[in-house]
């Protein structure tokens, strides 16, 4: 069985901050890992995705996540947080045996960017 | 565009009163799945389908049917919906089942309420 812990369910920045969101995994076998973005009133949208080709994976808008198998860990950072970035952050664990597409939500971090 | 559409967004309905959520996409997508989203739960998947004719259980799959008749529709079915169904719900595909790295495409959301 595979499980995501995403620690702090709201994250408040100031802009021009680092934003961290932190994500732990837990997999029997090895993991694809996910971090989707939902804004306001919209559906989930993919951030990046890691698939075991590079730790340090770079998604869009200036976020990257590093993948440490040692501390199973995936956690999402930016160097610089901007206003639009104010949304609630997804960690998703997959695996890489599994058919069926069974892909596991943690439960949510929302992000305030404060100005 | 490529999307995936759901009907209604909002939705205010009383207890026993069936009622269906229809969901649609324009991808040629194999893979589809339903979750809903509650505060502090994540994203709980529902059900799921690998092609036409093809569904199978996710997580919380007690209160609601699904049918694949055509690739391009996945309807969410309740039956009898009671308050603890009361969520807002995603509809979700992709291209690749059973590929654990695949990305999802969401639907904006179907708020259902009911007294």
């Amino acid at each position: 069985a595979q499980s995501v812990t995403q620690l702090g369910s709201h994250v408040s920045v100031s802009e021009g901050a680092l934003v961290l969101l932190r994500c732990n995994y837990s997999s029997s076998v090895p993991p694809y890992l996910f971090w989707y973005v939902q804004y306001p009133n919209q559906g989930l949208q993919l951030l990046l995705k890691y698939t075991s080709a590079a730790t340090l994976v770079k998604g869009i808008n200036g976020f990257e996540a590093e993948f440490k198998k040692s501390e199973t860990s995936f956690h999402l950072t930016k160097p610089s947080a901007h206003m639009s970035d104010a949304a609630e952050y997804f960690c998703a664990v997959s695996d890489q045996e599994t058919s069926g597409s069974r892909l596991t939500f943690g439960e949510g971090t929302q992000l305030t960017v404060n100005p | 565009e490529a999307q995936v559409t759901q009907n209604p967004r909002y939705l205010i309905t009383v207890t026993g009163k069936k009622l269906t959520v229809t969901c649609s996409q324009n991808m040629n997508h194999e893979y589809m799945s339903w979750y809903r989203q509650d505060p502090g739960l994540g994203l709980r998947q529902i059900y799921y389908s690998m092609n036409v004719e093809v569904t199978d259980k996710g997580d919380v799959p007690e209160g609601y049917k699904v049918s694949r008749k055509e690739k391009r529709n996945f309807p969410l079915i309740l039956e009898s919906p009671s308050p603890n169904q009361t969520s807002l719900y995603f509809c979700a595909s992709s291209s690749t089942p059973g590929a654990g790295a695949n990305v999802l495409t969401f639907g904006a959301g179907s708020r259902l309420t009911v007294l």
